[in-house]
């Protein structure tokens, strides 16, 4: 089974620092998810990857596949961006395994 | 279009009764999961259905759980004779299927059960 680890587990910053998140996996993938969930509850899902880098807003995402790794940039840090952030992963159609999350917290 | 709808929103039970839990899956999606988000913990998988395929069920923490999905479509989690350890968010996503590709889920928003 795949082993998700992601850093850190919480994380303070000040409104428009440049944040990274990084999660690891133990096991070749066919695709990692960064999902953001609100303190509501609610899930949305940034980003699905298999390769290089993709961009969204002020949401980076890249992955390595050769050192099993990835990392969610945010840049110009906003109050709105707390929230905790899940790595996970998939191969194929199977259920995602995921990581505990990143608790973020932006303040103004 | 409707995402991903889940009900209730909100379910309070007694120690040892019965619960329903329903999704309605975006329409045309053919791949339905059941995620589970204990307090504090983090998020794990308990079913998947895909298509007329028998369901992965490996995720089912309990043989009080089952779960169905009626004409490929909505699916029903019932929990029996739940426990105090069975509170948690129960989280329903769906996704298209393509042969060769990665594929991504998109979350419902949820049901917080609550056994007292």
């Amino acid at each position: 089974k795949n082993e998700v680890e992601q850093s850190p587990q919480n994380l303070t910053a000040q409104e428009g620092e440049f944040i990274t998140i990084n999660c690891s996996y133990s096991v070749g993938i066919s695709a990692l998810h960064w999902l953001q969930q609100h303190p509501g509850g609610g899930i949305v899902s940034l980003f699905m990857l298999s390769s290089g880098k993709k961009k969204h807003g002020r949401l980076i995402a890249t992955i390595n596949i050769q050192e099993k790794h990835s990392s969610l940039h945010i840049t110009a840090s906003h109050p709105r961006d707390s929230a905790v952030y899940i790595c996970a992963v998939s191969s194929g159609n199977t259920p995602l395994v995921f990581g505990k999350g990143t608790r973020l917290s932006v303040i103004a | 279009g409707a995402g991903v709808s889940q009900s209730p929103s909100n379910k309070v039970t007694e120690k040892g009764k019965d619960v329903e839990l329903r999704c309605d899956p975006i329409s045309g999606h053919t791949a339905l999961y059941w995620y589970r988000q204990s307090l504090g913990q983090g998020l794990e998988f308990l079913i998947y259905f895909q298509g007329n395929s028998a369901p992965d069920k490996s995720g089912l923490p309990s043989d009080r759980f089952s779960a169905e999905r009626t004409g490929g479509s909505v699916s029903t989690l019932t929990i029996q004779r739940t426990q105090q350890e069975d509170s948690a968010v129960y989280l329903c996503a769906s996704s298209l299927v393509e042969p060769r590709g990665n594929n991504e889920q998109f979350f419902g928003p949820g049901t917080r059960l609550t056994v007292l």
